[in-house]
């Protein structure tokens, strides 16, 4: 199985700042994902970490409020920008390969409660 | 589209057997899978079923049937450890991206 490590584990923000979540996968990772979690709730997909381009979002994200990047195969961050109370979730990195993306690795995920 | 269906509480007692079902609606299918997330902790991946029939590993075993759009995962000889949420998922047709279902809450009593 893949390892996919994540950081922050945990943080507590003010309305109207920016938080940056890092990701880091190993090497048999090809595709990377990013998901918000409402506790108790299921996984929504953000966006598709593209290597070297622009993110791929679904549908009600944008790239102004959730800029993301992968600079190479095995990094990406995702910012939450402008964060308002109702952004406090869990947000969870992924990877996969091309192969089987039937077969997803989590990251721990970042809790991020807004004030 | 794709939609999943699954109960979003399931209760059994330790060491008896208990199965999650979940039924999808796909344009495309490719298989089922499932996953485990315990409170706090990130969702990993138990299982996958392109084929109908039946995949054992362990306790755990999921079963396909691409007639009935239906699946399920059966827990046997269950363990208070296995208290957690199960979530099926499918392939998105369109781009190959992972849709999860609401996830099965499941409870274990002693």
């Amino acid at each position: 199985s893949a390892v996919i490590s994540q950081k922050p584990s945990r943080d507590i923000c003010q309305r109207g700042t920016s938080l940056t979540i890092q990701c880091q996968v190993d090497s048999q990772v090809t595709m990377m994902f990013w998901y918000r979690q409402q506790p108790g709730q299921s996984l929504t997909l953000i966006a598709t970490a593209n290597q070297g381009s622009e993110a791929t979002y679904e549908s009600g994200f944008v790239i102004d409020k959730f800029p993301i990047s992968r600079p190479n195969l095995t990094f990406s961050t995702l910012t939450v920008s402008n964060m308002s109370p109702e952004d406090s979730s869990i947000y969870l990195c992924s990877g996969g390969t091309a192969a089987r993306t039937d077969t997803q690795y989590f990251g721990p995920g970042t809790r991020l409660t807004v004030l | 589209g794709q939609s999943l269906e699954q109960p979003s509480e399931v209760t059994a007692v330790e060491g008896a057997i208990v199965q999650i079902n979940c039924t999808y609606q796909t344009s495309g299918f490719y298989g089922l899978s499932w996953y485990q997330q315990h409170d706090g902790g990130a969702p990993t991946f138990l299982s996958y079923n392109a084929l109908d029939g039946l995949e054992e590993t362990g306790r755990f075993s999921s079963f396909l049937s691409r007639s009935d759009s239906y699946g399920y995962l059966l827990l046997q000889e269950l363990q208070m450890k296995d208290s957690a949420s199960y979530f099926c998922a499918v392939r998105r047709n369109r781009d190959d991206k992972i849709i999860f279902g609401k996830g099965t809450r499941l409870h274990i009593l002693p």
